[in-house]
């Protein structure tokens, strides 16, 4: 079956440092893949997604690229806030399951000022 | 004008009860979804509803059962509640008819049984 696995936090920074979560999955077909955020006490927010292989997502500075050959979507931010500081889930859905999502075991983020 | 909409958002109850948990989407998805979230932060896929009809169900005790009344709500009950049925549950919602399309997420209902 699909599964999403992503690097395990936490994550402590300084404001101003460069951020890299890493993420692989294993899926059949040709997944989209998506990397979503929560800040502490909400809900999910997509944060940015690609559907196809070389596709770069990209969103309040934060970038990810979909590798097929390496089956991969590491999400980066050059330089991290006080407010990115949250927990981070990449994704993938592979469409023929009702586009259910998978989600990786997320990562916490601490950016300290 | 919120898109994905859960109530309760905290819901605390004791061992044996029945609790429901609503959900509602002003977004015209055609697919609504509830996902629970652990106290490790791990979410995992519970059901999915598409104009109505269940087509996802993985492997969850009897004791919950979704109910989709038209294609803006979906509402879960849940029967004789454990002390490990403590989670965070999130509704969600997409358009299954395009295909790998994001899913919106509800606030999320904190479920605590004690």
């Amino acid at each position: 079956g699909d599964s999403v696995t992503q690097m395990e936090g936490p994550v402590t920074l300084s404001e101003e440092a460069f951020l890299t979560i890493n993420c692989t999955y294993t899926a059949t077909g040709y997944p989209s893949l998506f990397w979503y955020v929560q800040y502490p006490g909400e809900g999910l927010q997509l944060l940015l997604k690609a559907t196809k292989a070389d596709d770069k997502g990209s969103n309040k500075g934060f970038e990810a690229t979909y590798r097929k050959e390496t089956t991969s979507f590491h999400l980066e931010k050059g330089s991290v806030q006080v407010s990115d500081s949250a927990v981070y889930f990449c994704a993938l859905s592979d469409g023929a399951a009702g586009n259910k999502l998978t989600f990786g075991g997320g990562t916490r983020v601490l950016v300290k000022p | 004008d919120t898109a994905v909409s859960q109530t309760p958002k905290y819901l605390v109850t004791q061992m044996g009860n029945d609790k429901s948990i609503k959900c509602e989407q002003n977004l015209g998805h055609d697919t609504m979804y509830w996902y629970k979230q652990d106290s490790k932060k791990f979410l995992k896929i519970m059901f999915s509803y598409n104009n109505k009809e269940l087509i996802i169900n993985e492997t969850v005790p009897n004791r919950f059962s979704p109910k989709s009344p038209d294609k803006a709500h979906l509402n879960l009950h849940i029967n004789s509640l454990e002390l490990g049925d403590s989670a965070v549950y999130f509704c969600a919602s997409s358009h299954r008819t395009e295909r790998n399309t994001e899913a919106f997420f509800g606030q999320g209902t904190r479920l605590t049984v004690v």
